[in-house]
């Protein structure tokens, strides 16, 4: 069946590197993506990797994907403050009409 | 956020009274969701709209959920019979980006049953 599985908490001091783990079930994904969704907000698309890409660099933001196990992961490096949000893993299926699959969500918490 | 619009933003009720909440995905969209999320529990899906086809209710927790969407646009989740456990964030999201999986989420509205 179709599940996105991540953790529902993760602790970082500020400065260091943040790494935000998913795995998915679907291998006929053609997406995958993170989004995040900061206090009182709705969420937001941040960043996405096509399935035939290994990695994907935005600045401060590393999307690592190893298909073979269906493991996607999120690094922020230097994590600030302003990186406090909770961040989801989703997966679209290869049919557009397919309902896209999200985890639960990480809940970032940066310590001074 | 993004073209949509949820009401009410805050909701407070009685158990056992029923809720509806709305969402205007305002432009332009072929899917709609709903979402929950509550502290434990993370982000749930509760209901999926594309098209004209019948909508993929398999997240509904119960019965007393339901929800549709009128003219393929504006869309109302009921809840009836309201629970303390139904106290959570209420999320609506609508496709519509240049990618298959990028949705556009309204703000949410939060659901306190007392």
């Amino acid at each position: 069946g179709e599940d996105v599985e991540q953790s529902l908490f993760l602790s970082v001091r500020e400065g260091d590197s943040s790494v935000i783990n998913c795995t998915y079930t679907d291998s006929s994904s053609t997406y995958l993506y993170w989004y995040k969704q900061e206090p009182g907000a709705g969420l937001q698309l941040l960043t996405y990797i096509f399935s035939n890409m290994d990695m994907k660099q935005d600045q401060r933001l590393t999307v690592l994907l190893n298909k073979k196990d269906k493991h996607l992961s999120l690094r922020i490096a230097d994590t600030q403050t302003g990186d406090s949000a909770i961040y989801f893993c989703a997966e679209t299926p290869r049919n557009r009409d397919d309902k896209i699959i999200f985890g639960k969500g990480t809940r970032l918490h940066i310590l001074p | 956020g993004a073209g949509v619009s949820q009401s009410p933003s805050n909701k407070v009720t009685e158990k056992g009274k029923d809720v509806e909440l709305r969402c205007d995905p305002i432009s332009g969209h072929t899917a709609l969701y709903w979402y929950r999320q509550s502290l434990g529990q993370g982000l749930e899906f509760l209901i999926y709209f594309q098209g004209n086809s019948a909508p993929d209710k398999s997240g509904l927790p119960s019965d007393r959920f339901s929800a549709e969407r009128t003219g393929g646009s504006v869309s109302t989740l009921t809840i009836q019979r309201t629970q303390q456990e139904d106290s959570a964030v209420y999320l609506c999201a609508k496709s519509g980006g240049a990618l298959s999986g990028e949705l556009f989420f309204g703000e949410g509205s939060r659901l306190t049953v007392l």
